[in-house]
């Protein structure tokens, strides 16, 4: 049975860096089936999505925090993981990871973790 | 302002049909998906590629594509479908999105 858990700092200060992992069970982030992604949801409002990568293919982002994000993949530990740098008060939100078919037109999200809340704050 | 457009609530009784529209003007060449999220969890994905319900899904549940515009329905809402719908597929220029969402009410 597939399963995502994020896991990261609660809280981040303005201008430093996010940085969360998802870990995968059930599955392996090495398959050739499947992306991994992420999707935050600011606190009270809707879903934005940040942005998906594989093991073998290249990152792919919301343009609009392209210059701020990195997804990257650890093998070894069954791992995803999400940077994103100088982080203001519009960073806060539930963060989810979740699993992308990669046989799909776009990159939807089949599958999800139960998210975590990250505050930006002094 | 959203490129997927959806009413930001649909109230109906229990056992009456529900409909949750998403208007964009990719929706004649790209698929579009539905999320149910109920409160403070995780969204579910409800229906892929317009109309496939996913597995697990209920069969009340369904989806429909014409032009500009896609549509979930639930047929005999209950209870505990109640919460939030999300519709997802692409901006303008292909890059992913979701729309406003829209929460639904069955009492």
């Amino acid at each position: 049975q597939l399963q995502l858990q994020e896991s990261g700092p609660g809280v981040v200060k303005p201008s430093e860096t996010l940085s969360l992992t998802c870990t995968v069970s059930g599955d392996s982030v090495a398959t050739s089936s499947y992306y991994w992604g992420w999707v935050r949801q600011p606190p009270e409002k809707g879903l934005e999505w940040i942005g998906s990568g594989g093991y073998s293919g290249n990152p792919y982002y919301n343009l609009s925090l392209k210059s701020r994000v990195s997804i990257s993949i650890d093998t070894s530990k069954n791992q995803f993981s999400l940077t994103v740098t100088s982080v203001t008060a519009a960073d806060t939100a539930v963060y989810y990871c979740a699993r992308v078919p990669i046989m799909s037109t776009i990159n939807y999200f089949d599958y999800w973790g139960r998210g975590t809340l990250v505050t930006v704050s002094s | 302002s959203y490129e997927l457009t959806q009413p930001p609530s649909v109230s109906v009784s229990p056992g009456q049909t529900a409909r949750i529209t998403c208007s964009g003007d990719v929706l004649p060449r790209k698929y579009a998906y539905w999320y149910h999220q109920r409160s403070g969890q995780a969204p579910v994905l409800v229906i892929s590629e317009d109309d496939k319900r996913h597995p697990g899904i209920p069969e009340r549940f369904s989806g429909s594509s014409s032009g500009t515009m896609a549509t979930l329905i639930i047929s005999g809402a209950q209870v505990e479908d109640e919460g939030d719908y999300y519709c997802y597929s692409t901006d303008s220029s292909g890059n992913p999105m979701f729309g406003g969402g829209t929460k639904l009410t069955v009492l």
